[in-house]
């Protein structure tokens, strides 16, 4: 059973602090995302990377930045968490190219007071 | 970046019947999914759409994609209470990223 784990399913942090949320993926996929979701907005794509130490930015990278320092495993760093910042956050992976199917975890629930 | 339109936002059903929602975007994709999102839980790929025209069922839920590839629908038959949760589109981009539609939020009236 294909499987992407995000450490946390619920995260209360304080303004300022530095935050990682980290994902893990079984599958061997190439190509790992950070998404947040919030109501009204759907998903936005925060950051993507295609390979290992690669990385690119998505539609909202602001105060963010990620790392990849193994294939399976996809880290989002919140800098200084601000309460904008509170937020769902996903992690998705997928192959490249045409198996573009993206498999989530189950999401980070982040609030920042 | 590249919108998604979907629609509508959300829709209430009675049980047993039939839903339809769709999502366009002004841009060509070669690739369509759809997801289901339900309370708690990240997005689960529903199905996933490779060939314009291509028409897809999996179980009560039946896929296109549009013929012009700047659009697709999803139909779901005699809805039942399970079918409750979030549901998106989303594309592949020419750079590898996937991107989704706002999504359409289904609830069902007993």
């Amino acid at each position: 059973d294909v499987k992407v784990t995000q450490s946390s399913r619920y995260l209360v942090k304080r303004t300022g602090e530095k935050v990682f949320l980290e994902c893990v993926q079984d599958m061997d996929h190439e190509n790992m995302f950070w998404y947040r979701q919030d109501p009204g907005l759907g998903l936005r794509l925060i950051y993507f990377s295609y390979d290992v130490k690669m990385k690119e930015k998505g539609d909202i990278p602001e105060g963010y930045s990620v790392s990849r320092e193994k294939k399976e495993r996809f880290s989002l760093i919140l800098e200084s968490a601000s309460t904008n910042q509170t937020s769902m956050y996903l992690c998705a992976s997928s192959l490249p190219g045409a198996l573009a199917e993206a498999f989530f975890g189950q999401g980070t629930r982040l609030t920042v007071v | 970046g590249q919108q998604l339109n979907q629609s509508p936002q959300s829709m209430f059903i009675q049980e047993g019947e039939d839903v339809s929602m769709n999502c366009t975007s002004s841009s060509i994709f070669n690739t369509w999914l759809w997801y289901k999102q339900e309370p708690g839980e990240g997005p689960v790929l529903l199905i996933a759409l490779y060939k314009a025209g291509e028409l897809t069922s999996n179980g009560r839920l039946t896929a296109q994609f549009g013929i012009t590839r700047k659009d697709s629908f999803l139909n779901i038959s005699a809805s039942i209470p399970s079918d409750v949760g979030i549901y998106f589109c989303a594309v592949e981009r020419t750079d590898d990223k996937i991107i989704f539609g706002k999504g359409t939020r289904l609830h069902i009236l007993p």
